[in-house]
């Protein structure tokens, strides 16, 4: 079964500083990877993925992903955070055949302070 | 463009009392659609899944049931709730046969008392 791991309960960085969040993942076959952003209250919002072809992967907001076969990873990354980009960050994935299921990491909480 | 939605968006209710969360999607046909609960402790666990009119799937065993009585609406019921059902509840959709991004609506907050 695919799972994920998100190492750090809370990452935090202060404003204008890259950020980047961890994800590696656990899966059979080639992987499909998500990143989403939740801010309080609110549902989930996609940021990214990753299917084939290139290993970096550009999103909203800014946000960038690079996909690492070798290491199992999946790294979010802004080059200069922001005060607004304070919220929860959730990693999924799921395997490449037609599995209906996400498996979601357990969430981090980033910190941007000004 | 698509929507997804969900309501109530807070919820109070007693135990024993039933449930009904309605959850309904706009701009597309044949959605893969999806109940997830989020406790307090953040992580997500996927309750149920549907890829079709009165096709559901349970992942974990509970107090809870799911219905699709139309292409694209998905509600979660309860006939009796307990205190652990609290918590946030989110409806997802994904494109058939696309690669499953899903797409989430904004949840609904359910305390037990």
């Amino acid at each position: 079964a695919q799972s994920v791991a998100q190492p750090e309960d809370q990452v935090n960085v202060a404003e204008g500083n890259p950020l980047t969040v961890k994800c590696t993942y656990s899966v059979s076959g080639n992987p499909y990877l998500f990143w989403y952003v939740q801010y309080p209250n609110r549902g989930l919002q996609f940021l990214l993925k990753y299917i084939t072809g290139d290993n970096l992967v550009k999103g909203s907001y800014g946000f960038e992903a690079e996909f690492n076969k070798s290491q199992t990873s999946f790294h979010l990354k802004k080059p200069s955070a922001l005060v607004s980009d304070s919220a929860l960050y959730f990693c999924a994935v799921r395997d490449m055949w037609g599995n209906n299921r996400l498996a979601f990491g357990k969430g981090n909480q980033v910190v941007v302070i000004p | 463009s698509q929507t997804i939605h969900q309501w109530p968006a807070t919820l109070v209710q007693p135990v024993g009392s039933p449930l009904s969360l309605e959850c309904t999607v706009e701009g597309t046909s044949n959605p893969n659609l999806y109940w997830y609960r989020q406790a307090a402790g953040r992580g997500l666990q996927l309750l149920f899944y549907s890829v079709g009119i009165g096709q559901i799937s349970s992942e974990v065993p509970q107090n809870l049931s799911a219905s699709r009585p139309q292409d694209r609406q998905f509600i979660l019921s309860s006939k009796k709730l307990l205190l652990s059902d609290s918590g946030f509840y989110l409806c997802a959709w994904s494109e058939d046969g696309g690669t499953d991004t899903q797409y989430f609506g904004p949840g609904t907050r359910l305390t037990v008392l």
